[in-house]
């Protein structure tokens, strides 16, 4: 049974620092990896996807990786700004069965100017 | 291109009520994705449909929860009757599946309080 896992669960950083979010995953038969960002009470954001033939993905100040093998995605924020505090989940798409996306429990990140 | 769109935001209702939620998915995206999420957790799938044909309801508590999607394309979500531990955000996904990208794109939510 896949099961995904972000570390850590909050996170508290000044602002202009980098930093790296965490998400593991048991099973590494996936389809691709999705990082989201939710703001409080809103919806989910699609930040980054990354299919499983790819090594990583880039958009603007945000970098994701994914090592397939070793069941892990991190996903890099350069420069971080108050503007960036929300919580972010990544699911993974897996390809066991029906094509079914499993969630993070998320990582709650907050920028202080 | 419109986002998902759902209705309504918010809902307060008594234990033992019933509540219909409403979904309509980005237009051309042939699946559709039901998820609840409790506060402080990742959203958890309860039902997925491929055009109005259910591929996954296997975490749907049958016995209280009912989904439909009408021609493919709108879809309502029930709950009947509803309890205590139901409180929850309601989120409906939809994405294009159409080989390489599975990506899907969220609505706002329905926040749901039972008491």
């Amino acid at each position: 049974k896949q099961e995904v896992t972000q570390i850590p669960a909050a996170l508290s950083v000044p602002e202009g620092e980098n930093l790296v979010l965490n998400c593991s995953f048991t099973d590494s038969a996936i389809y691709n990896l999705q990082w989201f960002r939710q703001d409080p009470g809103k919806g989910l954001t699609s930040l980054l996807l990354i299919q499983s033939s790819q090594r990583e993905q880039t958009s603007g100040r945000l970098n994701a990786s994914l090592d397939k093998s070793s069941g892990r995605s991190t996903l890099y924020i350069a420069a971080s700004q108050p503007g960036d505090s929300a919580t972010y989940l990544c699911a993974v798409l897996a390809t066991s069965g029906t094509y079914k996306y499993i969630f993070g429990t998320g990582t709650r990140l907050k920028v202080l100017a | 291109e419109a986002g998902v769109a759902q209705s309504p935001r918010y809902k307060i209702i008594e234990k033992r009520q019933s509540v219909a939620f409403w979904c309509n998915p980005i237009s051309g995206h042939a699946t559709l994705y039901w998820y609840q999420q409790i506060l402080g957790q990742g959203p958890k799938l309860l039902i997925q449909f491929q055009n109005n044909g259910v591929v996954d309801d296997s975490q749907l508590p049958k016995d209280r929860f009912s989904a439909e999607r009408l021609k493919g394309v709108d879809s309502t979500l029930k709950i009947q009757p509803a309890k205590l531990e139901d409180s929850a955000v309601y989120l409906c996904a939809s994405s294009r599946t159409s080989g390489s990208s599975h990506e899907q794109y969220f609505g706002p939510g329905t926040r749901l309080t039972v008491t």
